[in-house]
């Protein structure tokens, strides 16, 4: 039972390049969330997906997209990466409540 | 989406020493949860409480759910350098709310032990 599990664990862009995060979660749960974590503004919510087939805009989804593959997969996409997407990338899931959520290993991406 | 207001911003603590610190906000909410990350990992939760007035232990931790519904308190006793990392309090509000199905986070208190 591994969790969430999230893919890659590093990452290094240069401007305008286009990479994708990968997260997936094995304890069947119907929401799942992607967070960015800068220094001393704890987690922002970017997208999530309260349930397989749809997803919802968070805080900071401006230069995202994502896509709930299926229950278990939820990834985030970076069309033209920019400096300011530098950050610390954390993918969450809950059983369909918002209450407790638990959260991967997290990917560190630096945009160049 | 409002952060939620966390202090003390950082701590540094000596090895046997009592910790507190504090959530509040302007809103109220349904559910607090606090969290612990450790450097190079994800949050991973410690307690959770859903009731008004509720106070819940896990271990040397303790936690309360503010009786306004505005705030939260953790307490961490008898320190051990193993507490060393950053604690984040979070909460969720009701469904009849615009924010229902997400979670609201502090910025964190950072935690250092010393020996």
């Amino acid at each position: 039972n591994a969790g969430v599990t999230q893919t890659p664990k590093f990452q290094v862009l240069k401007t305008g390049q286009s990479m994708t995060l990968q997260c997936a979660q094995d304890m069947n749960h119907n929401s799942m969330y992607w967070y960015r974590q800068d220094p001393g503004m704890g987690l922002r919510l970017i997208y999530y997906s309260a349930s397989e087939g749809t997803t919802d805009k968070g805080e900071v989804p401006n230069g995202y997209n994502v896509s709930r593959l299926n229950k278990r997969e939820f990834s985030l996409r970076l069309e033209s990466a920019a400096p300011s997407q530098t950050s610390v990338y954390f993918c969450a899931s809950s059983e369909g409540t918002p209450h407790v959520q638990f959260f991967g290993p997290g990917t560190r991406l630096t945009v160049l | 989406g409002q952060q939620l207001n966390q202090s003390p911003q950082s701590m540094f603590i000596q090895e046997g020493e009592d910790v507190s610190m504090n959530c509040t906000s302007s809103s109220i909410f349904n559910t607090w949860l606090w969290y612990k990350q450790e450097p190079g990992e994800g949050p991973v939760l410690l307690i959770a409480l859903y009731k008004a007035g509720e106070l819940t232990s896990n271990g040397r931790l303790t936690a309360q759910f503010g009786i306004t519904r505005k705030d939260s308190f953790l307490n961490i006793s008898a320190s051990i350098p193993s507490d060393v990392g950053i604690y984040f309090c979070a909460g969720s509000r009701d469904r009849t709310t615009d924010s229902w199905g997400k979670l609201q986070f502090g910025a964190g208190t950072q935690v250092v032990v010393t020996p």
